[in-house]
């Protein structure tokens, strides 16, 4: 069964670092490529990028390049999102799924991480 | 960068009704490559269709989609409980890829 298991929710304070995980089992992790999303309150999806961790070819959305980063770890089939400087802004529920290769769209999700921002 | 609006924004219905939900395109989106998502409160997205009309895995065959080019839809022919929920159209022929805003079909 594929599952996509994601790290716990999160309070942070504003200025403070972050770095949430997206667990893959029950599929080839190399073989797809893992997106995130995010979702900020009361608000729709966003994508914000992709990474293939079989070569840790990564691309960003525009809006979030340099705001984020995102890397993975074959070794223990994970995958990342990472903030170093966090703003209230950044309060949101993030999503990371999955996605073969080729014209596809991504098929399963992560159960969400929440992420708040506040002093 | 290819925006997705979709109309309505709420849709009230009744379990057993047709359900109609439009999604159009700023530009053409390059061979139908068109999704649709459900969004259950507190619930992982659900991919429903791809390609602009082929069901996923386990999709029921209430759920079809069609279009080309501009203008998307997805159409649930008899409405059950479990429906209600937010539905998001997607693109992902173009980079970035890109949501819509979501219609939320609620039960009347």
């Amino acid at each position: 069964e594929v599952q996509l298991v994601q790290s716990g929710a999160e309070v942070k304070k504003p200025g403070e670092a972050l770095k949430i995980s997206c667990k893959g089992s029950g599929y080839t992790f190399t073989n797809y490529w893992i997106a995130w999303v995010r979702q900020m309150p009361g608000k729709g999806l966003e994508w914000m990028g992709i990474i293939y961790p079989g070569d840790s070819d990564t691309r960003y959305s525009p809006s979030f390049q340099g705001q984020v980063t995102i890397s993975a770890d074959k070794s223990i089939t994970t995958a990342y999102l990472q903030w170093s400087s966090l703003k209230a802004s950044d309060t949101a529920m993030y999503y990371c799924a999955r996605k073969t290769s080729g014209w596809y769209p991504v098929d399963y999700w992560g159960q969400g991480t929440l992420v708040t921002v506040s002093s | 960068e290819i925006v997705l609006t979709q109309s309505p924004g709420t849709l009230s219905l009744s379990p057993g009704e047709r359900a109609t939900l439009s999604c159009r395109a700023s530009q053409s989106v390059s061979s139908s490559y068109l999704a649709w998502y459900q969004h259950r409160p507190g619930q992982a997205p659900r991919l429903l269709i791809f390609g602009a009309s082929s069901r996923a895995t386990g999709i029921p065959d209430r759920f079809s989609g069609s279009g080309s080019g501009t203008d998307f839809t997805l159409t649930i022919s008899r409405l059950e409980p479990e429906d209600f929920a937010v539905y998001y159209c997607q693109q992902y022929a173009n980079s970035p890829v890109t949501f819509g805003q979501g219609t939320k079909l609620e039960i009347k």
